[in-house]
C-alpha cells in the first residue's frame, strides 16, 4: 500500500452507529485477506479474515465483504463503541505464499 | 496461550549506535517474521524465518540490519549502525504454518527512536 505518512484517512462515527472501513487491494492473485486493528502503542490485532472463495464473512459485531471484481474489501462494525477507536489495516496474502502485504490504514474515531 | 513476546518495548539511541531486539514467538509456531512499521504506515516485512532458516529477506537492508533464529524459536534483530530513518516500531510476528490462509499474530512491538 502507498504511504500516507502521518495523514491517515480518518473515519469519525458516533457511538452506536455502524462503521464501514474500505480497502482496495492490489494483487488479483491474492486469495486470503485479513483485517487488523491497531490501538495506540500496541501491535496489530487480528479481527477477521476471509478467503477469496467467499464474498462475506461475519464475526461478532464485524462483517467483512470481498468484491474480487473491483479488488475491494470492506470491514463493517456494528454498533460502534469507544473501544473500537484504533487504526484498521487490511492485509492481503498472495496465493501460495504466506507473505502479508498491508494496505494504508484508516483511523476510526468514535465520539459520544 | 501466551502471545508473541518482545523486548525491549522502548529504546532511544544515537545515530551510528547499535541496538538489538528480541522476540519469542507463540509456542509451536514455526514461522517467525520481523516487520518494520514507520509512524502512520502499515507494517513492512523485513525478514521471514521458517524454523531456523530464512525464507525471505529481500526487504532487509543487509548493510546495517541482521537477524537470526539459531534454535528455531527465539529471534534477534540487530541494527548497526543505526540511522535516523530507522526510527520505527519493530514488530515480531509468528504463525503456525506456511502458506496462504495462515493467520499471523503480532507482538506489541519494540519502539525505536534514533536521535
Amino acid at each position: 500500500g502507498e504511504s500516507v505518512g502521518l495523514h491517515l484517512p480518518t473515519l469519525s462515527v458516533q457511538e452506536g452507529d455502524n462503521s464501514i472501513i474500505n480497502c482496495a487491494y492490489s494483487n488479483s492473485a491474492s486469495d486470503y485477506f485479513i483485517w487488523y486493528k491497531q490501538e495506540s502503542g500496541k501491535g496489530p490485532q487480528f479481527i477477521i479474515d476471509i478467503r477469496s472463495n467467499m464474498d462475506k464473512r461475519q464475526g461478532q459485531r464485524v462483517t467483512v465483504l470481498l468484491n474480487k471484481t473491483v479488488k475491494h474489501l470492506s470491514l463493517q462494525i456494528a454498533a460502534t463503541q469507544p473501544g473500537d477507536s484504533a487504526v484498521y489495516f487490511c492485509a492481503e496474502n498472495m496465493w501460495n505464499t504466506d507473505k502479508l502485504i498491508f494496505g494504508t490504514g484508516t483511523r476510526l474515531q468514535v465520539f459520544p | 496461550e501466551a502471545g508473541v513476546a518482545q523486548s525491549p518495548r522502548y529504546k532511544i539511541i544515537e545515530k551510528r549506535q547499535s541496538v538489538a531486539f528480541w522476540c519469542n514467538p507463540i509456542s509451536g509456531h514455526a514461522t517467525l517474521y520481523w516487520y518494520q512499521q514507520i509512524l502512520g504506515q502499515g507494517p513492512k516485512l523485513l525478514i521471514q524465518f521458517q524454523n531456523n532458516g530464512v525464507v525471505d529477506d529481500s526487504q532487509l537492508p543487509k548493510d546495517r540490519f541482521s537477524a537470526e533464529r539459531l534454535k528455531g524459536v527465539d529471534s534477534t534483530l540487530k541494527i548497526q549502525p543505526a540511522k535516523l530513518e530507522d526510527s520505527a516500531v519493530y514488530l515480531c510476528a509468528s504463525s503456525s504454518f506456511v502458506g496462504s490462509g495462515n493467520t499471523i499474530y503480532f507482538g506489541e512491538g519494540s519502539w525505536l527512536t534514533v536521535v
